[in-house]
């Protein structure tokens, strides 16, 4: 089962920032936070990942509490390209590379 | 600099044929793996592989096959196609299979629509 909790959808305005939270309540000390979206029917974009540290690239910013049991996704700028499904996932620890995706927030962005 | 390539982009078979989808990468991952997406739904693992050589299970693999004779190449394999079979097929590949990873790159995908 998905380890990650999030909202089904969410609304932003154009231009305004996105705050996409996740929890994660039963994460791991090795466990990383990835955070990928999809746009339509095509394949997942990585977006950013995440260990214990804020993160950000030229994409999006993560910010990670202190106990590491929730996040949130910022996009700073959100335009009407960033409409997606957002996928909050936590990487199983000592199992090489296994993504395992829940159903995701589905962002809209409006004019 | 292609990324990962899935063939074909759509497909329809008849129920109890056989079929292969292709995924190849050229940036010389170690990883790569299979997903399915069904209608409003999130991505399921199939199999994965950490290696040429090697695979595993994911999720849900039953009904499925895999191989990994090269780094570049992992085809999925349908051996009698069943109409719960009908969905989107995600192939992805990474860097690195242990520690901090990188992102994962997924290929376009293959609709597959078995009546």
């Amino acid at each position: 089962d998905a380890k990650t909790t999030q909202p089904p959808s969410m609304d932003c305005a154009e231009g305004r920032a996105a705050n996409l939270p996740c929890n994660h309540s039963t994460i791991s000390g090795n466990e990383y936070v990835y955070w990928y979206r999809q746009i339509h029917s095509q394949g997942p974009q990585y977006i950013i990942h995440g260990l214990k540290n804020n993160e950000t690239n030229e994409m999006a910013s993560l910010i990670i509490t202190e106990d590491r049991k929730s996040s949130t996704l910022i996009l700073p700028h959100a335009t009407l390209r960033d409409t997606a499904v957002y996928y909050c996932i936590v990487r199983v620890a000592n199992r090489a590379d296994k993504l395992i995706f829940g159903t995701g927030t589905r962002l809209q962005v409006f004019p | 600099n292609a990324g990962v390539t899935q063939t074909p982009k759509f497909q329809v078979l008849k129920t109890g044929q056989s079929m292969t989808l292709q995924c190849a990468q050229d940036m010389n991952h170690e990883y790569m793996s299979w997903y399915r997406q069904d209608p409003g739904m999130g991505l399921r693992l199939i199999h994965y592989s950490v290696g040429a050589g090697i695979t595993d299970q994911g999720e849900v693999p039953n009904g499925y096959n895999v191989s990994r004779s090269t780094t570049e190449d992992f085809p999925l394999r349908l051996l009698s196609a069943a109409p719960s079979q009908t969905s989107v097929y995600f192939c992805a590949s990474s860097y690195s299979t242990g520690g901090d990873n990188y992102g994962y790159t997924f290929g376009s995908g293959t609709r597959l629509t078995v009546v």
